[in-house]
């Protein structure tokens, strides 16, 4: 099935390090979300984007929905240890009330290091 | 308020085999859908159940069924289960309308097929 380009694959970084994921598809999405996934555990919706070019904040978190709607990025500043896990983008069309599919990306694996 | 839950946790089965799988949606929530997560990628939407019918389907097959009941609570089921059919089942519940109808995850049921 479809998927979404995500990267990096995955990254190990040090404590206090900012960290920035990038999402791209070939279609055109009317909303773009990010979501975090540990290990036994579902996804966990970080922060959502409904209008292109829009930046939203959600504590260290900071998201933006790309300006052509066929991108987003993540950006996690001063990582902590908790940060651990994989990060989901997605991405949906339909508009209003439609709630249409998820489309995902296959993951950045995060590995902080204390 | 409890949010998406899903039984069982974890199940094994045999190739040919039929299995059910349940989710209950969060408290206020209409909307269901099933993804299946292979291993190392991100989920795949398999359909969505709203009113008691289902209205969307992705990219699976017919073996793949689903029910809504009246109280808004989902089971999927799969047929004479093939070895790739392995993966983390994932319900995810929203809203129809409303400010905010994302969609949010469940802990999912982990399938293994011999």
């Amino acid at each position: 099935g479809q998927q979404l380009n995500q990267s990096p694959q995955s990254m190990f970084i040090q404590e206090g390090e900012d960290v920035s994921m990038n999402c791209t598809s070939s279609s055109i999405f009317n909303t773009w979300l990010w979501y975090k996934q540990e290990p036994g555990e579902g996804p966990v919706l970080l922060i959502a984007l409904y209008k292109a070019g829009e930046l939203t904040s959600n504590g260290r978190l900071t998201a933006q929905f790309g300006i052509t709607r066929k991108d987003s990025f993540l950006n996690i500043s001063a990582s902590i240890p908790s940060d651990v896990g994989i990060y989901f983008c997605a991405g949906r069309s339909g508009s209003g009330g439609s709630n249409y599919k998820l489309t995902f990306g296959k993951g950045t694996l995060l590995t902080v290091n204390p | 308020d409890a949010g998406v839950t899903q039984s069982p946790t974890h199940l094994i089965k045999t190739r040919g085999q039929q299995v059910t799988l349940r989710c209950s949606p969060k408290s206020g929530h209409d909307t269901v859908s099933w993804y299946q997560q292979a291993l190392g990628q991100g989920p795949q939407f398999i359909f969505q159940y709203y009113e008691e019918e289902e209205r969307q389907r992705g990219n699976f097959p017919d073996r793949f069924s689903g029910h809504q009941f009246p109280n808004y609570s989902s089971e999927l089921n799969v047929n004479a289960l093939l070895l790739g059919d392995s993966a983390l089942y994932l319900c995810a519940s929203s809203r129809l309308a409303g400010v905010s109808n994302e969609q949010f995850f469940g802990p999912g049921t982990r399938l293994t097929v011999l």
